[in-house]
């Protein structure tokens, strides 16, 4: 079962704007991960925020987290073009002997 | 610095045979991970490693078996190969079980006929 839910699930914009995309989930979480896939190759680890965190920045971007909500952010600043990929959130569940689950991801695109 | 390494990159199979997917990662990890990929579904995990000597289910193992060879590689078995079971399959790591970020490979895409 999937524990995050990414919102959209496309998002298209054009270089220089901010991209932002959500993630929902279920159950009390540890901590929750956004990762980066390019196409046809493997995740790569963005930002991890813990449970007690509200916001993390790491150059241009931007994690908060509202556990009241059970939600979670991504903002890319000043977007690029090499900044087109599946964006993917994974959530450490307080249930979950500390196994991640991924939703099932964000397509972004950035034109140039 | 080669991280988390794969191979094959890509299979083919017919229905009923088998194949072992090898994993090893430079990094010292005591984690490791198999996960499969399908559109629409996220990544799944299939099966798990907190600790070298350990290996436990996750959420989708049936059809799979694993191996922690050592502390630098984790092997999947599919002894009789399904349809089903036509994926891309990642490999990853960690530092430690939690709290610790995953490091994955470049992928295994396998398709069974």
């Amino acid at each position: 079962s999937q524990q995050g839910e990414e919102d959209p699930q496309a998002l298209s914009i054009q270089e220089g704007e901010n991209a932002t995309m959500n993630c929902s989930y279920k159950t009390s979480i540890n901590n929750l991960q956004w990762y980066r896939q390019n196409s046809g190759r493997g995740l790569v680890h963005l930002i991890l925020i813990r449970s007690n965190e509200r916001e993390k920045h790491s150059g241009r971007l931007r994690v908060t987290l509202d556990t009241s909500k059970k939600s979670s952010s991504l903002l890319i600043t000043a977007s690029r073009a090499a900044d087109t990929a599946s964006y993917f959130c994974a959530t450490d569940a307080e249930t979950s002997g500390s196994r991640l689950t991924f939703g099932e991801g964000t397509q972004l695109t950035v034109n140039p | 610095n080669a991280g988390v390494t794969q191979t094959p990159k890509f299979q083919v199979l017919k229905t009923g045979q088998s194949m072992t997917l090898q994993c090893a990662q430079d990094m010292n990890h005591n984690s490791m991970y198999w996960y499969r990929q399908d559109p629409g579904m996220g990544l799944r995990l299939i099966y798990y490693s907190a600790s070298e000597g350990t290996t436990d289910k996750g959420e989708v193992p049936n059809g799979y078996n694993v191996s922690r060879l050592n502390k630098r590689e984790f092997s999947l078995r599919l002894e009789s190969a399904a349809p089903s079971q036509t994926s891309v399959y990642f490999c990853a790591s960690s530092e430690r079980q939690g709290y610790s970020p995953l490091h994955f490979g470049n992928g295994t895409r396998l398709t069974v006929t």
